[in-house]
């Protein structure tokens, strides 16, 4: 069974440019949800998404946007890149999104740099 | 509201020796609390999950965690470290609620260093 996949691995952009950012979850799974990485804030959370619904999102900027199309892909958009946005870019895939009954299954990031 | 607080940022033990990772945990629910694991360029890995059943959870490679509500604690033990353990460990909570979809929580995180 093939894993989560993150395309693509390494993206260097200049500010003010934006950037998409591409999931796509394990077979069967219906819900993806994406995570920011960065040394000085740890992994937050962005949004989720589940059968092309944003269900619960996290503390960001409207900068950042998502969508998920009805095979259950989903995509990550960042607008007006700033510096601070240079972060690795997690998403996790689950069968529904209810992280105490359904593991979540994470992809090997996105490493997003702005210069 | 959920959160934790990974208690150190950086542990080394020698090859052999027991592991232990300190993680305290707050929530207005009851949580589920789980531990997750970064190895170099890798993605995260779940070792074991709470959600709520035995208060004493095994995982995977050898690891394992016990719930104390009283304490408000989810460490994480393994009886012997072994190389390829050292990496970056990740205690997580998330509440079992609405609105709470997708959401994990996590700690800053504990770097294990693992000395031959």
């Amino acid at each position: 069974k093939a894993g989560v996949t993150q395309t693509p691995r390494y993206l260097i952009k200049t500010r003010g440019q934006q950037v998409t950012l591409s999931c796509s979850p394990i077979s069967g799974h219906r819900s993806v949800s994406w995570y920011q990485q960065t040394p000085g804030q740890g992994l937050q959370f962005l949004f989720e998404y589940f059968s092309e619904t944003q269900r619960n999102k996290g503390n960001f900027p409207g900068r950042f946007s998502g969508r998920q199309f009805s095979n259950s892909r989903s995509e990550m958009n960042v607008s007006t890149l700033e510096l601070g946005d240079s972060a690795l870019y997690l998403c996790a895939s689950s069968y529904s999104g209810t992280p105490w009954n359904t593991e979540a299954f994470f992809g090997q990031g996105t490493r997003l740099t702005v210069v | 509201a959920q959160s934790v607080t990974q208690l150190d940022s950086h542990v080394s033990v020698s090859e052999g020796t027991p592991v232990l990772l300190r993680c305290n945990y707050s929530s207005s629910y009851s949580p589920s609390l789980f531990w997750y694991v970064q190895h170099p360029n890798k993605g995260l890995q779940l070792l074991l999950k709470y959600t709520s059943a035995a208060t004493l959870v095994k995982g995977i490679n050898g690891f394992e965690a016990e719930f104390k509500k009283s304490e408000t604690s989810f460490h994480l033990t393994k009886p012997s470290a072994h190389m390829s353990d050292a990496a970056e460990y990740f205690c997580v909570v998330s509440a079992r609620s609405e609105g709470s979809q997708g959401n994990l929580i996590f700690g800053k995180g504990t770097k294990l260093s693992v000395k031959p």
